[in-house]
């Protein structure tokens, strides 16, 4: 599984609130991204880094702030959660090419 | 702008009959076509790609197509078995935004 652990792995909160979700790998791999899956549109990207303190924005980067601060962790905030942020979260690796990922095994988030 | 269609949202075939997913990209620059499986509660895993300097390859079972000039690629599944049943995700990579672009998966089912 590529190494890759992301926490928390189910997380309820209210809406207003801040939230941060974890995404941390073994194997120094330089690239990391972060993109949300909902029904009916797949994956799309939020944000990515290239290396630490590196980052980048993805298609639906909006509400959303990323740090990376070490190489294995990358960290994703939603500032103020709002019900639309109500998604599955996933963390994915580029362990060589950069085009090809391996993912972690997600994060349901639930906003009320 | 960057775009991944992906036909069909659902398909049912009978146990040892062959499944085609047909995904269509936008960029003609796109060299890198990975494609996912996702079973329900999991993580997307890879389980072929292909790069534009060929236009087909096989994994045992499994076969993607690449037609650069028409601009789609496609995922055949041959002999398929219940253990098949799950989402599949394209993507394309894109150079000018420099990640990976989604399809909105395809709902596998094999009847036994």
């Amino acid at each position: 599984d590529a190494g890759i652990t992301q926490s928390p792995r189910h997380k309820v909160t209210e809406t207003g609130t801040p939230v941060t979700l974890r995404c941390h790998q073994t194997e120094n791999h330089r690239y990391m991204y972060w993109y949300r899956q909902d029904p009916g549109h797949g994956l799309r990207l939020i944000h990515y880094s290239y290396g630490v303190k590196d980052t980048d924005k993805g298609e639906v980067s909006d509400g959303y702030s990323v740090s990376r601060s070490k190489t294995e962790d990358f960290l994703l905030t939603l500032e103020s959660a709002t019900s639309s942020q109500t998604s599955v979260y996933f963390c994915a690796i580029t362990p060589g090419a950069q085009e090809t990922q391996y993912f972690g095994p997600g994060t349901r988030l639930l906003v009320l | 702008g960057e775009n991944v269609e992906q036909h069909p949202s659902t398909l049912s075939v009978q146990e040892g009959d062959s499944a085609v997913i047909k995904c269509t990209y936008s960029d003609s620059a796109s060299n890198y076509f990975p494609w996912y499986k996702q079973e329900l509660g999991k993580r997307p895993q890879l389980i072929i790609d292909i790069r534009s300097n060929v236009g087909e390859k096989k994994d045992q079972r499994i076969a993607v197509t690449l037609n650069k000039t028409a601009k789609h690629f496609s995922l055949h599944i041959t002999e398929t078995q219940p253990e098949d049943s799950a989402v599949y995700f394209c993507a394309a990579f894109f150079g000018g935004a420099n990640n990976l672009f989604f399809g909105t998966g395809t709902r596998l089912t094999v009847i036994p």
